[in-house]
């Protein structure tokens, strides 16, 4: 069973800091890796995706995937209140075009 | 900016009876997805339609589901029975080959 992880949280930080989100998957042969922000009834949306190892920076928002370690993490710079939602990280695994989400990362930012 | 369109937003149904969930996905994709969240649970992949056929489908996809994209531009979910754990939002995604899936608003289905 391919298996994408994440802390459930929530995860507080106070505005102006750095959040930090993290995600761990299962299949080694896994190649695509995306960020979706999802608010409370609303649909995902598409914050950053990444194929290879290393650092992608978008923005505010930094992804960082170490395939070794089997690891995909989000940065958030300056967090806003308005970024309080779930993260999901999603994989494609290997042999496949469908998404596997993770169960998501509260995020809350205090003003 | 393109975007997946998806209606009902809303669809309310009773137990055992048939429902068709419907989407426009964005015009020049070409890989179509269907998605459910059950509350409070994670986003769970039911079909993937590529080429005018299921390209995958996950365990959740049993017999009492179908899809459908009956012309050039919609593309649909039909459960033939409805059970009370259907309920859920579901979600329409479409994207090309190598990019982001793009997904609907979705639609909340309540199956009483």
């Amino acid at each position: 069973q391919k298996e994408v992880e994440q802390n459930s949280g929530p995860l507080s930080v106070p505005e102006g800091a750095i959040a930090s989100l993290n995600c761990t998957y299962s299949d080694r042969g896994s190649q695509s890796f995306f960020w979706y922000r999802q608010y409370s009834g609303k649909s995902p949306e598409l914050i950053m995706f990444i194929y290879s190892n290393g650092d992608k920076e978008d923005g505010r928002f930094t992804a960082q995937l170490n395939k070794a370690s089997q690891y995909v993490s989000l940065l958030i710079r300056d967090s806003q209140p308005s970024d309080s939602a779930t993260y999901l990280c999603a994989v494609i695994t290997s042999g496949t075009y469908k998404y596997i989400f993770g169960t998501g990362t509260r995020l809350k930012v205090l003003a | 900016e393109p975007e997946v369109t998806q209606t009902p937003s809303h669809q309310v149904t009773q137990m055992g009876q048939e429902v068709i969930l419907r989407c426009v996905p964005i015009s020049n994709h070409l890989y179509f997805y269907w998605y459910r969240q059950i509350l409070g649970q994670k986003v769970e992949f039911l079909v993937s339609f590529y080429n005018n056929e299921i390209s995958e489908k996950s365990e959740i996809f049993d017999d009492q589901f179908s899809v459908e994209r009956p012309d050039g531009s919609n593309f649909t979910l039909k459960i033939r029975s409805t059970k009370l754990e259907d309920s859920a939002m579901y979600f329409c995604a479409s994207g090309r080959f190598g990019q982001p899936q793009h997904f609907g608003d979705g639609t909340r289905l309540s199956i009483l």
